[in-house]
């Protein structure tokens, strides 16, 4: 069965750090990788749409990298500021799971100022 | 484009009641895709569409019926709502499958008492 992980599940840091958070896979024939940032009570906002061919996306102080050969993708955010507090979805296309997205469980992130 | 649209944003039933959740999309997106979000779960897809009058059940489909007769619409009608039904509904929806990213609604939450 494909499993999406991510770890850990939360997590908390001063403002000004650099971060990352991990998300693991159980195959590595997939389309792409997908994170995501949900903020308490509200709907998925997209950050980085990783192809199976890339190896990193980058979206202002967010780098996303992907290493299919060993199931990982980070989402690396510089410079965090009070305002990154939410939770990050890390979500996977499976070559062999349809047209479904399998999501991990997320990261929940605070940032104190 | 306004994207993908959901009503209602909540909603609370009794166990037994019916309703149904509406999705609509402006883009013109083939696939169409319905998820629900469990307190901290990740997201399981329930049904998708690959387009007008195809529809195919997901990872948890039972409870839930769909229908999509036009494109841009993409309804989900619970029959006998139960308390476990109590979640978070997302609709999503893609160009096509396979490497094409899915976008998002803002979602609809659902009590059922």
């Amino acid at each position: 069965k494909q499993e999406v992980t991510q770890i850990p599940a939360a997590l908390s840091v001063p403002e000004g750090e650099n971060l990352v958070l991990n998300c693991s896979f159980t195959d590595s024939a997939i389309y792409n990788l997908q994170w995501f940032r949900q903020d308490p009570g509200k709907g998925l906002t997209s950050l980085l749409l990783i192809q199976s061919s890339q190896r990193e996306q980058t979206s202002g102080r967010l780098n996303a990298s992907l290493d299919k050969s060993s199931g990982r993708s980070t989402l690396y955010i510089a410079a965090s500021q009070p305002g990154d507090s939410a939770t990050y979805l890390c979500a996977v296309k499976f070559n062999q799971a349809g047209t479904a997205l399998i999501f991990g469980k997320g990261t929940t992130l605070s940032v104190s100022s | 484009n306004a994207g993908v649209t959901q009503t209602p944003k909540f909603r609370i039933l009794k166990i037994g009641q019916s309703m149904t959740l509406q999705c609509t999309q402006d883009m013109n997106h083939n696939y169409m895709y319905w998820y629900r979000q469990d307190p901290g779960m990740g997201l399981k897809l329930i049904y998708y569409s690959v387009g007008a009058g195809i529809t195919d059940k997901g990872e948890v489909p039972n409870g839930y019926n769909v229908s999509r007769s036009t494109t841009e619409d993409f309804p989900l009608r619970l029959e006998l709502a139960a308390p476990s039904q109590t979640s978070v509904y997302f609709c999503a929806s893609s160009y096509l499958a396979g490497v094409y990213e899915q976008f998002f609604g803002p979602g609809t939450r659902l009590t059922v008492l």
